[in-house]
Formats: C-alpha cells, structure tokens, sequence
C-alpha cells in the first residue's frame, strides 16, 4: 500500500514568509507525528496526533510553530515568521496504535529559509 | 519526560567486523525500543525493533538486546557490509498524557570500509 507522503518535498522561502508542510499519513493509521531534523543532528519531536485527543504539543518551538490534522487523515505543519534558524528537513511519521505501532516516515520536506 | 542517549556518534568499522551502538533511557515505563537506519537524503526506515517483555531479538545480521533493569539497549551488526553505512537511530516510547510519544537518540554515524 502507500506509505506515509509529503508535500513539498523541497522549499524555499524568505525570511518571515509563512510556510505549510502537508503530511499525508497510512490510511487508518491514527497517530501521527512531526519532527525536525537539522543538518547532521538527529530527529526533534515537535507534535503528536492520536485519533480525536487533543495533541501533544510539547514540542513545538515556539509559537510560530502550529499544526493541525483532519480527522485521521492529512495534517499541515505551519511555520509563521520563517526564521534562518527554521532550516531543517521536516519529517512526519504515522503508526497503526493497537498493540503494534511503529513509526513509519514520510520523505520529509527541506526547507530552506534564506 | 523520557531522554534517550546513544553513543558513539560515529563509528568506522572494517567490511566483515562487527559494529555495536548503545543506548540508554530514562523512564523505565518505556516500552517499545525501535531502530532506525537514515541513508544519506532519505527517510528513517525500522530496521529492528524490540519490547520490554523481551531480552534480544535478532534479524539475521542485526540483533537488538535491552537490559531492562540497567535502562540500555544495543544494535549489533555481524559482517558488516558497505551497504550498513549510514546513520542509526535508536528511539524510546514513552508514555504521556496525550498517548505515546517516542523520543529519540542523536544518532551513530556507521561507516563501513571495504
């Protein structure tokens, strides 16, 4: 079956523009998850979807940082303000939560904030 | 919250030797310990995965073993290959209020030399 997608895969923007990275999860996977990954550095967890709950949002770095999904299905991570420090592969992941759950990744989106 | 270390970051090792990475946890309600592999560009892809209720796992070259009264887990790798190098991920779900969240390691940068 398909696996987890993104869109964009690349972009590029200017410092203070806004940005929306779209994440397409596994149909019928009701977890979701955004994280950031910064050249050469491992993976930051920003926010986590489960089903109808209210998200984890302990991750988000600052107010700039939103996210939102649609039932169990697309989420769109927006970033207000662009930063240079906001240079980063975003990656989302999604996961089937019964008894088994792993994570599978999407490709990520780059961005580049000039 | 959980915090997750892993060491070495990075790590060369001769075609046919064996490579080792270890991580330790912090929450001992974790309970699902998954490994990632990152090539160069791409997306984190599962290539071991173990839980709490098992000691060591194995999956032809590559075995997973978790200490759980010492809060550390391994990745082994038997006659490495080119092809094993990469960047290795290891990761710990934890529980929260809002579901599960997985926090990860910084990351073994593995190189193989034929």
């Amino acid at each position: 079956g398909a696996g987890v997608s993104q869109s964009p895969s690349n972009k590029v923007t200017e410092k203070g523009k806004d940005v929306e990275l779209r994440c397409d999860p596994i149909s019928g996977h009701t977890a979701l998850y955004w994280y950031r990954q910064r050249l050469g550095q491992g993976l930051e967890f920003l926010i986590y979807f489960q089903g109808n709950s209210a998200p984890d949002k302990s991750g988000l770095p600052s107010d700039r940082f939103s996210a939102e999904r649609t039932g169990e299905s697309v989420s769109t991570l927006t970033i207000q303000r662009t930063q240079q420090e906001d240079s980063a592969v975003y990656l989302c992941a999604s996961s089937l939560v019964t008894g088994v759950d792993t994570q599978y990744f999407g490709p990520g989106t780059r961005l580049t904030v000039l | 919250g959980e915090n997750v270390e892993q060491h070495p970051s990075t790590l060369s090792v001769q075609e046919g030797d064996s490579a080792v990475i270890k991580c330790t946890y912090s929450d001992s309600a974790s309970n699902y310990f998954p490994w990632y592999k990152q090539e160069l560009g791409k997306r984190p892809q599962l290539i071991i995965d173990i839980r709490s209720n098992v000691g060591e796992k194995k999956d032809q070259r590559i075995a997973v073993t978790l200490n759980k009264t010492a809060k550390h887990f391994s990745l082994h790798i038997t006659e490495t290959q080119p092809e094993d190098s990469a960047v290795y991920f290891c990761a710990a779900r934890s529980s929260t209020n809002t579901g599960n969240q997985f926090y990860f390691g910084t990351g073994t940068s593995l190189t193989v030399i034929p």
